[in-house]
């Protein structure tokens, strides 16, 4: 268990409306990771943070914004919910100084109406 | 955007069955990460390899980083039925400034008892 929690784990939304989903982290990992998982398209890279207010895009970035304030939290921020954005959201968190690899949060399903 | 070659997509096999697969890329790699998702889970971390040649097992699970750093391969001896699930590959290059990993797109093993 990588100490990692995503809130809220499933959310039922209307389109037009914001969404924000929060990973919280227990071990003080750098890096941060917000991927969304689709079938047919595997995991694919949204946003992810190196470090307290330091973030940047991943390859589907359009429609999300995310903010890290603390090392612990970062949020992903669905400012205007679409139904192309209904998918599982995962968190996921990187030491990559010293031992490289990446745990995974237990994931968020958002379904946008 | 980039995904790695994953192969097979699918297997059903028999329990008691050893199971191969492998993931390849055009670009070199110096991580590989092997990972293990359950329907409505977020994928767990199984092994993570960092040098070419590289042998390393976990249990049944057996992984190795290719010689030419541009492939690895997971083997699972003697399939039992919970080894059913989605197995993922992911390379990350440590090249400057690059903290992103790179994922295949899946192997689904389905085990018939």
């Amino acid at each position: 268990d990588a100490g990692i929690t995503q809130s809220p784990r499933h959310k039922v939304t209307e389109t037009g409306t914001p969404v924000t989903l929060r990973c919280h982290q227990t071990e003080n990992h750098r890096y941060m990771y917000w991927y969304r998982q689709d079938p047919g398209h595997g995991l694919r890279l949204i946003h992810y943070s190196y470090g307290v207010k330091d973030t940047d895009k991943g390859e589907v970035s359009d429609g999300y914004s995310v903010s890290r304030s603390k090392t612990e939290d970062f949020l992903l921020t669905l400012e205007s919910a679409t139904s192309s954005q209904t998918s599982v959201y995962f968190c996921a968190i990187s030491l990559i100084k010293g031992t490289d690899t990446q745990y995974f949060g237990p994931g968020t399903r958002l379904t946008v109406l | 955007g980039q995904q790695l070659n994953q192969s097979p997509q699918s297997m059903f096999i028999q329990e008691g069955e050893d199971v191969s697969m492998n993931c390849t890329s055009s670009s070199i790699f110096n991580t590989w990460l092997w990972y293990k998702q359950d329907p409505g889970e977020g994928p767990v971390l199984l092994i993570a390899l960092y040098k070419a040649g590289e042998l390393t097992s976990n249990g049944r699970l057996t992984a190795q980083f290719g010689i030419t750093r541009k492939d690895s391969f997971l083997n699972i001896s003697a399939s039992i039925p919970s080894d059913v699930g989605i197995y993922f590959c992911a390379g990350r290059r440590t090249t400057s400034g690059t903290y992103k990993y790179i994922f295949g797109t899946g192997t689904r093993l389905k085990v018939l008892a």
